[in-house]
């Protein structure tokens, strides 16, 4: 069974860091592009960014490129979402994903409030 | 940057015929996904590359795209298929992936 289960989400100050991990299992994880969402609170999905199996290939949304890096750690089956500068627009649910045609899974997400 | 477009909204009668649009210049080119979002829960892949049906997804759900324009339509649509449905593809470069801004359906 496909799990992806993220981490790391909180209440941060705006200029703050923070740094999403999500799990995976139940696949080959270092076979499949990996990507993060975002949403939101009532508002609708955000593409964020997404790297290839390797970890040597990555593409950001235009917003949160040079604030936000992709990475993984495929010996651990984890994805990673470092995210610098912080600002209240970035208060969201932030999701991981995979995806390749009809294999496709989301995590259930974490929240992350950047609020003083 | 790139961006899909839908209908912030789409209602009809169960039974009924929904059809949701997303219009992308890149979608000539670039294969559409369709997304089904209910309240509270990730997002459900219902078609990929413009298309195909994903095992567990119900025949009244079809896809199809023309030119800029991709289209979801539910067939029949039924209470439970209240939802908001996404679209979602790729720029012209194929780098950057994108989601529309999301259709509500209501059946009712």
């Amino acid at each position: 069974e496909v799990q992806l289960v993220e981490s790391g989400g909180g209440l941060i100050q705006p200029g703050g860091s923070l740094r999403l991990s999500c799990a995976a299992s139940g696949f080959n994880f270092s076979r499949y592009w990996m990507h993060w969402a975002r949403q939101a609170p009532g508002k609708g999905l955000v593409w964020v960014s997404r790297i290839n199996g390797e970890g040597s290939n990555t593409t950001y949304a235009d917003s949160m490129k040079g604030r936000f890096t992709i990475s993984r750690d495929n010996a651990k089956n984890t994805l990673f979402l470092q995210m610098n500068s912080l600002r209240a627009e970035d208060t969201a649910v932030y999701y991981c994903r995979v995806s390749s045609g009809a294999f496709d899974y989301w995590g259930q997400g974490t929240l992350v409030t950047v609020s003083s | 940057s790139y961006e899909l477009t839908q209908p912030p909204s789409v209602s009809v009668s169960p039974g009924q015929t929904a059809r949701i649009t997303c219009s992308g210049d890149a979608l000539p080119k670039k294969y559409a996904y369709w997304y089904q979002q209910k309240s509270g829960q990730a997002p459900v892949l219902v078609i990929y590359e413009d298309s195909k049906r994903p095992s567990g997804i119900p025949e009244r759900f079809s896809g199809s795209s023309s030119g800029t324009m991709a289209t979801l339509t539910i067939s029949g649509a039924q209470v439970e298929d209240e939802a908001d449905y996404y679209c979602y593809s790729t720029d012209s470069s194929g780098n950057r992936r994108v989601f529309g801004g999301g259709t509500k359906l209501t059946v009712l």
